[in-house]
C-alpha cells in the first residue's frame, strides 16, 4: 500500500503569490492533518480534517485554508505569501488509534 | 499554552555508547507520546510510541514515560553513526483529536 503522498515536493514562489499543496492519505485513513516546520524548529499544527469536516485549526492567519475531498485527499492553500511562510509543509494521515503517518513533505521557498 | 520542551543539543555520543534524549511536557492530561527521527532535509519518521507509564523497548530503542513527572525519554543503545539526526518529541494532549504538539528537537551526533 502507498504511504502518504504529497505534491509538489519542492516549489519556489514570489511574495504575494498563492500556493496550493496536495496530500493523499493512506488508503482507508479518513483523517488528514497539516503541519508547518520552519528550519530549526519542531512542526506546528495548522489544520486537521476528518470526514471532510474541519476538526481543528492551529494559530495561523486566515491566509491559510484547507479542505478535504470525498476521497479523503486534501489541499492546503496559502494566499498572499510572505517570506516567513518558507517552510516544510507536512501532511499526516491517521485512522483509528493514535498512530500518525507523515508524507515526505512539500518544501516551499518564498522569495 | 501546551508546550513540549527538549534540549536543542547538539548531544555528542561515542559510537557504541548509550544516547539518552529527554522531553518534558506541560499538559498533565496528555495521553500519547511519540519519538520521531528526522534526517536533514527529510520528513519526521516515527521511531517509538508510548502510552502508559514505564518502559517500552523496540530493538535498540527504549522509550520511558513518567506521567507524574511529565517527562518522556528515549534511550538508544549501541549508538551507530546512522543514528545521527534530530530527534523530535511529540505529544497528543487530552481531547485534542490526534493533534500533535512538538518539541523543537534534539540534534544527536554519534562520533565514530
Amino acid at each position: 500500500d502507498a504511504g502518504v503522498t504529497q505534491s509538489p515536493t519542492h516549489l519556489i514562489k514570489t511574495r504575494g503569490q498563492q500556493v496550493t499543496l496536495r496530500c493523499s492519505p493512506i488508503s482507508g485513513h479518513k483523517s488528514v492533518s497539516w503541519y508547518q516546520q520552519v528550519l530549526g524548529q519542531g512542526p506546528q499544527f495548522i489544520f486537521q480534517y476528518y470526514e471532510k469536516e474541519e476538526r481543528g485549526r492551529g494559530n495561523f492567519p486566515d491566509r491559510f485554508s484547507a479542505r478535504q475531498f470525498p476521497n479523503y485527499s486534501s489541499e492546503l492553500n496559502v494566499n498572499a505569501l510572505l517570506l516567513g511562510d518558507s517552510a516544510l509543509y507536512l501532511c499526516a494521515s491517521s485512522s483509528t488509534g493514535n498512530t500518525i503517518y507523515f508524507g515526505e513533505g512539500s518544501w516551499l521557498t518564498v522569495v | 499554552q501546551k508546550e513540549v520542551e527538549q534540549n536543542s543539543g547538539p548531544l555528542s555520543v561515542p559510537e557504541g555508547a548509550i544516547a539518552s534524549l529527554n522531553c518534558t511536557y506541560s499538559d498533565r492530561g496528555s495521553q500519547s507520546f511519540f519519538w520521531y527521527r528526522q534526517y536533514s532535509g527529510k520528513s519526521p519518521e516515527l521511531i517509538m510510541s508510548i502510552y502508559s507509564n514505564g518502559d517500552k523497548e523496540d530493538g535498540r530503542f527504549t522509550a520511558q514515560l513518567n506521567k507524574a513527572s511529565q517527562y518522556v525519554s528515549l534511550l538508544i543503545r549501541d549508538s551507530q553513526p546512522s543514528d545521527s539526526a534530530t530527534y523530535l518529541c511529540a505529544v497528543i494532549g487530552q481531547g485534542s483529536n490526534y493533534q500533535l504538539i512538538w518539541g523543537a528537537g534534539t540534534k544527536l551526533i554519534i562520533k565514530p
